[in-house]
């Protein structure tokens, strides 16, 4: 009920075509989805985030999706771009009672954006 | 020039070793956490602390220890009896915006067990 699966672990993409990073969670008290980017040896960058209250937020290129009812949400890198190459990562948390704010994360997606 | 500073950035130690990461934030953020990352493994929670004095652990707590005596500080200790030390270790930091707890990372540190 903990675990967020994300798909897929690995993603090539021409430059200037679209990036698409999938997610799942289980546990339906979550209530905040935020997506990491993490470039090699570095630590991992706040991207965008969403709340379960709205179905996309659009930041720039980057777009959460979220669909409550399949409890899915997925982020979109339009013109995807060499310098988004870095490895993404969903999380999820419950920001109320015990643990607030404590984040469960994504496996991780590897994306490489071919010049 | 705020943020979270995590040192050494690369740490040697032998095995049966204890080695202390430091980590330490201006933000004045109250909360603060220790990841341990592993190749495919995505982040896995090791401590957090809410405040100052107080600390929880997470779901990887073996073999680790944590202590916040200040609020700008929460150094991890690796004792030797962690099976497998050698990972990347981040650091972060909290804060509550609006209704969420947003949270920010330090740069990493690299341990090695020879």
């Amino acid at each position: 009920q903990q675990q967020v699966k994300q798909s897929p672990q690995s993603l090539i993409v021409q430059k200037g075509g679209i990036s698409i990073i999938n997610c799942a969670y289980e546990n339906t008290a979550f209530d905040y989805f935020p997506w990491y980017q993490q470039f090699p040896g570095k630590g991992p960058a706040l991207l965008i985030a969403i709340r379960p209250d709205v179905s996309e937020k659009k930041e720039g290129r980057f777009t959460i999706s979220f669909n409550k009812s399949a409890k899915q949400f997925s982020l979109h890198i339009m013109d995807s771009q060499p310098g988004d190459s870095a490895t993404y990562f969903c999380a999820a948390s419950k920001n109320y009672g015990g643990s607030q704010g404590n984040l469960i994360f994504g496996k991780g997606t590897k994306l490489s954006v071919k010049p | 020039d705020g943020g979270i500073t995590q040192s050494p950035k690369y740490l040697f130690r032998k095995e049966g070793q204890n080695v202390t990461l430091s980590c330490e934030q201006n933000l004045n953020h109250d909360a603060m956490y220790w990841y341990r990352q592993d190749p495919g493994q995505g982040l896995r929670l090791i401590y957090y602390s809410q405040i100052v004095n107080d600390f929880q652990k997470g779901d990887i707590a073996e073999g680790y220890s944590v202590s916040r005596e200040k609020k700008e500080s929460f150094p991890l200790t690796v004792t030797s009896a962690q099976k497998n030390p050698t990972a990347f270790y981040l650091c972060a930091s909290s804060r509550t915006s609006g209704r969420v707890v947003e949270q920010f990372f330090g740069p990493g540190t690299r341990l090695t067990v020879l």
